[in-house]
């Protein structure tokens, strides 16, 4: 069975500062993972996904994450943290490949901003 | 596209009455999900259809709720008879399922209060 670990349920930057959400991921297959966005009273929104190719995904407003099999980790980084990027944020990994694509949420971080 | 299209985005009914929250998937997806969203339990998925055909719905908590999809373009999750504990914001959402790393689109999701 897969699973997804958000290793953080909370954190806070500064404004300017790195911003790192920890994720860890248990599967059988090689994974599909994606990272989601929620802002408040919002829904869900695709910030990026690992699709077996590149190791290092690039996704929306600077956030990037890396896929590392050995650690089996889908960590999600952003340089620099930005207030508007204050939301709580899932890591997803897709079930597997013949199962209809069931994503399996983990329980999400809430990422603060300070200014 | 106008993307997820979720009505009514806010539900406030008394215990016993009968719910009904209305989807309609981005054009062309193939595969439907209702997820409901509660602080304790997190995102869960309730069911999911592919060709308008329900695939899963070991989610669905109890009978009081059921799900049909008569067409592509349109998808009603009902509750009857609703109790408070099933407050909540229900989000739907679709895809084009040809891959592995297929993302899902997410609806605004209805918040629904039942008194």
């Amino acid at each position: 069975a897969q699973s997804v670990t958000q290793l953080d349920s909370h954190v806070s930057v500064s404004e300017g500062t790195p911003v790192l959400l920890r994720c860890n991921y248990s599967s059988s297959y090689s994974p599909s993972l994606f990272w989601y966005v929620q802002h408040p009273n919002k829904g869900l929104q695709l910030l990026l996904k690992y699709t077996s190719a590149a190791t290092l995904v690039k996704g929306i407003n600077g956030f990037e994450a890396e896929f590392k099999k050995s650690e089996t980790s889908f960590h999600l980084t952003k340089p620099s943290a930005h207030m508007s990027d204050a939301a709580e944020y899932f890591c997803v990994v897709s079930d597997s490949y013949n199962q209809g694509g069931k994503l399996i949420f983990g329980q999400g971080t809430e990422l603060s901003v300070k200014p | 596209d106008a993307g997820v299209i979720q009505s009514p985005r806010h539900e406030v009914t008394e215990m016993g009455q009968e719910v009904t929250l209305r989807c309609k998937p981005i054009s062309g997806h193939n595969s439907l999900f209702w997820y409901r969203q509660t602080m304790m339990r997190g995102l869960e998925l309730l069911i999911y259809f592919n060709n308008n055909v329900p695939i899963d719905d070991s989610g669905m908590p109890e009978d009081r709720f059921s799900a049909k999809m008569p067409n592509a373009s349109f998808s009603t999750l009902k509750i009857q008879p609703s109790e408070p504990r099933d407050s909540a914001v229900y989000f739907c959402a679709s895809r084009l399922t040809s891959g592995r790393a297929d993302e899902q689109f997410f609806g605004p999701g209805t918040r629904l209060t039942v008194l």
